[in-house]
C-alpha cells in the first residue's frame, strides 16, 4: 500500500513566524493530497488539499505545494498564531480499489506567543 | 446536518472481551472508512465499506470486522481485545463522487 512519511514530528515557532511541514509518498498513482489539523481531543479537520494536476494552492495563511516528480508535498503556514497549535497530518489518496487515505505520522506544531 | 457521528465516545473493556463501535455517516455519504489512531500516531486505515461490502482492508487481523447497513451506517467489531487495541477509533465518510473525507469525533477505547 501507500507509504507516507512526514517531517518533522515536532515543530515550535514564534508567533508570526512561518511553519513548514513536509511529506513524501510512495505510490505515483496517488493524485489527491489533503492536510488535516487535529486539536487535542478533537477529530481531524481538513484544512487544505491539493490535486496532482496543480503545483500549489493557497488559502489565506495556508499554502500547499506538490512536486509530483519527487513525490513530496509540503504545508506552509505563514504569520502563525497561537490557535495554529495542533497536530497536523498529511495524507495521500491511494488511487486504487476502494480509494483510501493513508496518513503520515503527524507533526505537533506549537506556536509560542 | 449532524455530520459524522460515532458512539460511544468512550469505552473501557477488559482484555479478551468483544466491542462494537458505531458510525453514522454524513448525510449524502455512502462510503465509510474506519481508522485506528494510537496515541501520538497518525490514523491507520482498518477497512472501508461501500454498498454493504468491505471493499478494502488495511493491515489488521481478522479480529477486526465490520458491517454496513442499508442506511449506510456502519459498525466496527473487535474480538478478543488486546491491550494494544487501546486507541481512538475514527470513522470517516465520503461520497463516492468526492475525495473529501469527513471524520467523526471518534471513540476512545481503553482495554485494561
Amino acid at each position: 500500500g501507500e507509504n507516507v512519511e512526514q517531517h518533522p514530528s515536532t515543530l515550535s515557532v514564534q508567533e508570526g513566524d512561518s511553519a513548514v511541514i513536509k511529506c513524501t509518498y510512495s505510490d505515483s498513482a496517488s493524485n489527491y493530497f489533503p492536510w488535516y489539523k487535529q486539536e487535542l481531543g478533537k477529530r481531524p479537520q481538513l484544512i487544505i488539499d491539493i490535486r496532482s494536476n496543480v503545483g500549489e494552492k493557497k488559502d489565506q495563511r495556508i499554502a500547499v505545494t506538490l512536486n509530483k516528480t519527487a513525490k513530496h508535498f509540503s504545508l506552509h503556514i505563514t504569520e502563525t498564531q497561537p490557535e495554529d497549535s495542533a497536530v497536523y497530518f498529511c495524507a495521500a489518496y491511494y488511487q486504487t480499489g476502494a480509494n483510501n487515505l493513508f496518513f503520515g505520522t503527524g507533526t505537533r506544531l506549537t506556536v509560542i506567543p | 446536518d449532524a455530520g459524522v457521528t460515532q458512539s460511544p465516545t468512550h469505552l473501557i473493556k477488559t482484555r479478551g472481551q468483544q466491542v462494537t463501535l458505531r458510525c453514522s455517516p454524513k448525510s449524502g455519504h455512502d462510503t465509510v472508512s474506519w481508522y485506528q489512531q494510537a496515541l501520538g500516531q497518525g490514523p491507520q486505515f482498518i477497512f472501508q465499506y461501500y454498498e454493504e461490502e468491505e471493499r478494502q482492508r488495511g493491515n489488521f487481523p481478522d479480529r477486526f470486522s465490520g458491517h454496513q447497513f442499508p442506511n449506510y451506517s456502519s459498525e466496527l467489531n473487535v474480538n478478543a481485545l488486546l491491550l494494544g487495541d487501546s486507541a481512538l477509533y475514527l470513522c470517516a465518510s465520503r461520497s463516492t463522487v468526492s475525495t473529501e473525507a469527513f471524520f467523526g469525533q471518534g471513540t476512545r477505547l481503553t482495554v485494561v
